[in-house]
């Protein structure tokens, strides 16, 4: 049964950093594209990354451009999303996603539970 | 502020059809598919409608998806209680050269 599993969230204080991680099983990770979206408390989503199948292409929203990073170790069957320079307002449960196929125009498909992260001082 | 619009909530009473909109432009919804997530309380969002108007496996032929120009439509006939949840229309944007979503509806089985 496809599952994700995302760990990494916490309370981090504004300008600090963070890094989220994704587990997946009950695929085959290596050959999807995957997504980080996120839904601040009682707002909608918002879409933050996709990285290819293996890597090679990134994608990111304008919001986090230049402070995120998406990368991914298909040998753990892991998803990672590096925060830099967090801000008050990005305060929300971060989601992993399974993309429909192995590209990064390809739409999330399966979601994982998230991963409560708080950015307050 | 989205670049898909939404109405905050809609409602309805059980058997009765409703209808939720996301309203775009010419960069997301004007060339590129739709498609919306359920969101049951507490949960992830879930794929409903993929390709503006296809069905993944085990979602009820009672709800729909269509689009028109910069607007697509999701639209659930025979509301049924479960059915209470929040809805995500999302697309690519051309533009942005990104997925994009909406502000999410509420619907409220009354």
């Amino acid at each position: 049964q496809e599952q994700l599993v995302e760990s990494g969230g916490g309370v981090v204080q504004p300008g600090r950093s963070l890094r989220l991680s994704c587990v997946a099983s009950g695929f085959s990770f290596s050959n999807y594209a995957m997504h980080w979206v996120r839904q601040a408390p009682g707002k909608g989503l918002e879409w933050v990354a996709v990285i290819s199948y293996d890597g090679s292409n990134k994608n990111y929203g304008d919001s986090v451009k230049g402070r995120f990073t998406i990368s991914r170790d298909n040998s753990r069957n892991t998803l990672y999303l590096e925060m830099n320079s967090l801000r008050t307002e990005e305060t929300a449960l971060y989601f992993c996603a399974r993309a429909r196929g192995s590209t990064w125009y390809e739409w999330p498909v399966y979601w994982g539970q998230g991963t409560l992260v708080t950015v307050s001082s | 502020q989205s670049l898909l619009t939404q109405p905050p909530s809609v409602s309805g009473t059980p058997g009765q059809r409703v209808s939720i909109s996301c309203s775009g432009s010419k960069s997301n919804i004007g060339g590129n598919i739709v498609n919306w997530y359920q969101q049951l309380p507490g949960r992830a969002p879930k794929l409903l409608i993929y390709s503006t108007n296809q069905r993944p496996s085990g979602v009820p032929d009672r709800f729909s998806g269509s689009k028109s120009a910069t607007s697509a439509s999701l639209a659930i006939r025979g509301l049924q209680s479960e059915d209470e949840a929040d809805y995500h229309c999302a697309t690519w944007d051309d533009s942005l050269k990104g997925w994009v979503f909406g502000g999410g509806t509420t619907l409220t089985v009354l």
